[in-house]
């Protein structure tokens, strides 16, 4: 069965350091979402990637967030100066046709000290 | 204000019981989710509806559309089964999913 990976499963970095979460979505799979869950919390919509561009994101993805499609394969979520309350487990998904019928990595926990 | 609610926050079950997890949306939908995420953390998603009904062993989703109501049932429920449950909309007007606070289960053996 088709699954979405991403890499790594736990990454601890220092305040202040960039990170680069990794997911690698379904091969024909044409939209991208990654979303975020701190602790105790409800997961959180972060951004929507189609087409090379973003096509959504949400007040929390402020300007230290990016995303990339780097090389057709690889959709990475990049946080320029971490700090600690982006302590989270990110999730990346991806889908076929903008419809909802993703799929779900199993998550990158982040925990930033 | 919460576009997706579920019930119960925290459902504590002896093992065989019939469980039920309900989720109401305010939103309008194309697709609904129901997810499990177990307490490392990762999430599995157990059904994607659109209408009807579908089931996957001993879990049952339901869905009607008219009423913006889901769902989840696990029959001859197990301690296995003992995880946090989330109801997930999808919105293609906004291209993003909304998610529900989630359902802690916990099935006694």
């Amino acid at each position: 069965e088709p699954e979405v990976t991403q890499t790594p499963s736990h990454q601890v970095t220092q305040m202040g350091q960039e990170v680069i979460l990794r997911c690698v979505p379904i091969s024909n799979h044409l939209y991208f979402y990654w979303y975020r869950q701190i602790l105790g919390q409800k997961v959180e919509f972060l951004v929507s990637f189609y087409n090379n561009e973003i096509s959504e994101k949400s007040e929390i993805f402020d300007d230290q967030f990016s995303v990339e499609r780097p090389d057709g394969s690889n959709f990475t979520l990049k946080i320029r100066s971490t700090k600690l309350e982006d302590s989270a487990m990110y999730f990346c998904a991806s889908s076929e046709a903008s419809q909802g019928s993703a799929f779900f990595g199993q998550g990158t926990r982040l925990t930033v000290v | 204000k919460n576009e997706v609610e579920q019930s119960p926050q925290n459902l504590t079950a002896q093992e065989g019981e019939f469980i039920t997890i309900n989720c109401s949306y305010s939103v309008g939908i194309s697709a609904l989710h129901w997810l499990q995420q177990h307490p490392g953390g990762g999430i599995v998603s157990l059904f994607m509806l659109s209408s009807g009904k579908k089931k996957h062993g001993r879990l049952i989703a339901t869905i009607n559309i008219q009423e913006k109501h889901s769902s989840l049932h696990i029959t001859a429920s197990h301690p296995r089964d003992s995880a946090v449950y989330i109801c997930a909309a999808f919105s293609p007007g906004r291209n993003q999913f909304y998610f529900g606070t989630g359902t802690s289960l916990t099935v006694i053996p």
